[in-house]
């Protein structure tokens, strides 16, 4: 089980609401920015991605806005469902030649019937 | 495949044991990275590759960790007697080039130590 004190900020919804999850990112040099979902039991899996020449982006069901004032990136899920329950991580490449991704630390998203 | 192959999915040691996970990246993929996840919360990164070429060990711990890509066999990341502390689930992604591009993660493989 998981240790005394660690808990990860968790969001819940309603079944059919929109679903807002916010990450603060690191490196003001990082130019490539991707949100991941993790199923318990899974790895990450690539939702969307933004490039910091763009400030928004849309997938099916979800939207990236990128803010790089002030550092700022949200996920934004239409309609949520039942079936985007999971963790959500936001990463971003590390600015260098390097290529590997910080993570930021999750988000648990509930949705309620 | 079109998937990243983690091999096993679960491993126990003892403390102080050797323990060898696995990963077969997607075929023309030329980038390996291992990540560490602990507590099902922050990934810490560890190693990548360039093919079978050392790209980026920043994240190594130097004393214990080693890390392997040879060719035509899957990439191997090698714990030398094992600490309580490395009891974590260890993800491997592979890439086709890196930096701007999302990388495909493999399920991972849950170390217990004990």
């Amino acid at each position: 089980g998981e240790s005394v004190g660690l808990h990860l900020p968790t969001l819940s919804v309603q079944e059919g609401d929109n679903s807002i999850i916010n990450c603060a990112y690191s490196n003001s040099a990082s130019d490539y920015f991707i949100w991941y979902k993790q199923e318990s039991g899974k790895g990450p899996q690539f939702i969307i991605d933004i490039r910091s020449n763009m400030d928004k982006r849309q997938g099916q069901r979800v939207t990236v806005l990128l803010n790089k004032t002030v550092k700022h990136l949200s996920l934004q899920i239409a309609a949520t469902q039942p079936g985007d329950s999971a963790v959500y991580f936001c990463a971003e490449n590390s600015g260098g030649s390097q290529g590997n991704l910080i993570f930021g630390k999750g988000t648990k998203l509930s949705v309620k019937p | 495949g079109e998937e990243v192959a983690q091999t096993p999915k679960h491993l126990v040691r003892g403390e102080g044991q050797k323990a060898k996970l696995y990963c077969a990246p997607i075929k023309g993929h030329s980038y390996v990275f291992w990540y560490q996840q602990v507590l099902k919360n922050e990934f810490k990164f560890l190693i990548s590759f360039q093919n079978e070429n050392v790209f980026d060990e920043t994240g190594m711990p130097k004393e214990r960790f080693s890390a392997k890509c040879l060719p035509n066999s899957p990439c191997s990341l090698e714990i030398q007697a094992t600490k309580l502390e490395d009891s974590a689930v260890y993800f491997c992604a592979s890439s086709q080039s890196r930096g701007n591009y999302g990388y495909t993660f493999g399920s991972g493989t849950r170390l217990t130590v004990v």
